[in-house]
């Protein structure tokens, strides 16, 4: 089973529109999530970085954290073409492990 | 100018033969890592090297082995390729392995088809 899962596979969104992603992790001890984000035939980007309960925004990306649930979401207002790509989730374990990535989420923006 | 230099871009090899994936980071980061990204499979994790020591290796075949001459340098060989070996292999770096600012660079990858 994969320790990091994502969902939805994909998702298409109007251009303007918000586009919704969900992270969680399977194993409890999971210390930090990072969300990264690769265009087609690049490398991934690491996009916004989230340690604590709450929320953090950054311009057009907002990311939500709920260690309790294990749990964290990254919503993208005002979606453009240039967003379309694959957002991946990624968490560190305690014990200082390297990063563990989940499988991703396509995101094709309609214009 | 890249922080991360990954050569070759592009590599084909033939079923058996052996290679040599090449890579270097100059962001002062103590960590390297090797991932591997196919169709098949999402994006892999397969060794961790911190301060050029082996921390972690997820690999189950010993046909994969990192090398680590110096501290911004980590390469993989690759021994007996098989066509499931087929895939982009990612070099990325972290100032630390683990905790708050072990957020990752990564490189911009070989491909590597084997036929």
């Amino acid at each position: 089973q994969q320790k990091v899962q994502q969902s939805p596979e994909s998702l298409i969104v109007p251009e303007g529109g918000m586009a919704s992603l969900n992270c969680t992790s399977s194993d409890r001890n999971v210390d930090y999530f990072w969300w990264y984000r690769q265009h087609s035939g690049k490398s991934p980007k690491m996009l916004m970085s989230i340690f604590s309960n709450g929320e953090k925004e950054e311009g057009r990306f907002t990311v939500h954290l709920n260690k309790a649930s294990l749990h964290t979401s990254l919503h993208i207002r005002d979606s453009q073409p240039s967003d379309s790509a694959l957002y991946l989730c990624a968490a560190s374990y305690q014990g200082g492990r390297a990063l563990i990535f989940g499988t991703g989420t396509t995101v094709s923006v309609s214009p | 100018d890249p922080k991360i230099i990954q050569k070759p871009k592009y590599l084909v090899a033939v079923t058996g033969s052996e290679k040599i994936l090449i890579c270097e980071q100059y962001l002062g980061h103590n960590a390297m890592y090797w991932y591997r990204q196919s169709a098949k499979k999402p994006l892999e994790f397969m060794f961790s090297y911190s301060y050029q020591k082996l921390m972690d290796n997820q690999t189950a075949s010993s046909r994969f082995q990192p090398q680590s001459s110096k501290k911004n340098h980590l390469d993989l060989q690759i021994t007996a390729l098989k066509p499931d070996d087929s895939a982009t292999y990612f070099c990325a770096s972290s100032q630390v392995q683990g905790g708050a600012n072990s957020d990752y660079t990564f490189g911009s990858g070989t491909r590597l088809l084997v036929i």
